[in-house]
């Protein structure tokens, strides 16, 4: 079975600061990983996704995230955090025809 | 540019009413997905159909909630009668899988439910 563990519901960063929200995520066939971010009162939107192509990719706003199998790990990595990435983020891992989404983290910014 | 859109963006309603949310996949997508967001619960995945037939709707409470597609532009959500529990986001999102199978999802705006 599919499922993706998001480690932190709430990760707190400095303006400026390097960015690490963590995704572990667990699958019976080599598996499609996304990461998604929704800010308030809107829906999902893509950030990046993996393909099984390059393991490291990346995506919108300067967000990057590497798949690592040895450690069934998705993390997704921003250098310098702006104020606007303030917002929920949800990894997520593909099963038969659809997506199964992490739980989300929260990620705050403080100027 | 091509989103999905959904309608009405906020709607409160007195337990034991109808409601009715519709949704419009992006031109061309043959999936769509229902999901429901709360505090408590997160991210629930509710129905799904492909090219209109249902091909997943374990994740919906049966006795009160259906999902239709009347045709391949709008898909229906209806929760009859509506409880309080019930009020949470209502997403809609659609996916590209004519194809190669594609897990890209497009979300909509979501419908804000609110049952007193």
């Amino acid at each position: 079975a599919q499922s993706v563990t998001q480690l932190g519901s709430h990760v707190s960063v400095s303006e400026g600061a390097l960015v690490l929200l963590r995704c572990n995520y667990s699958s019976s066939v080599p598996p499609y990983l996304f990461w998604y971010v929704q800010y308030p009162n809107q829906g999902l939107q893509l950030l990046l996704k993996y393909t099984s192509a390059a393991t490291l990719v990346k995506g919108i706003n300067g967000f990057e995230a590497e798949f690592k199998k040895s450690e069934t790990s998705f993390h997704l990595t921003k250098p310098s955090a702006h104020m606007s990435d303030a917002a929920e983020y949800f990894c997520a891992v593909s099963g038969a025809n659809n997506l199964f989404f992490g739980t989300g983290t929260r990620l705050t910014v403080i100027p | 540019d091509a989103r999905v859109t959904q309608t009405p963006r906020h709607k409160v309603t007195e337990m034991g009413q109808e409601v009715t949310m519709r949704c419009q996949p992006i031109l061309g997508h043959n999936t769509v997905f229902w999901y429901r967001q709360t505090m408590m619960q997160g991210l629930e995945l509710l129905a799904y159909f492909r090219n209109r037939a249902p091909l997943d709707d374990s994740g919906m409470p049966k006795d009160r909630f259906s999902a239709e597609m009347p045709d391949a532009t709008l898909a229906t959500l209806k929760i009859q009668p509506s409880e309080p529990r019930d009020s949470a986001v209502y997403f809609c999102a659609s996916a590209d899988q004519t194809g190669p199978l594609s897990y890209e999802q497009y979300f909509g705006p979501g419908t804000r439910l609110t049952v007193t």
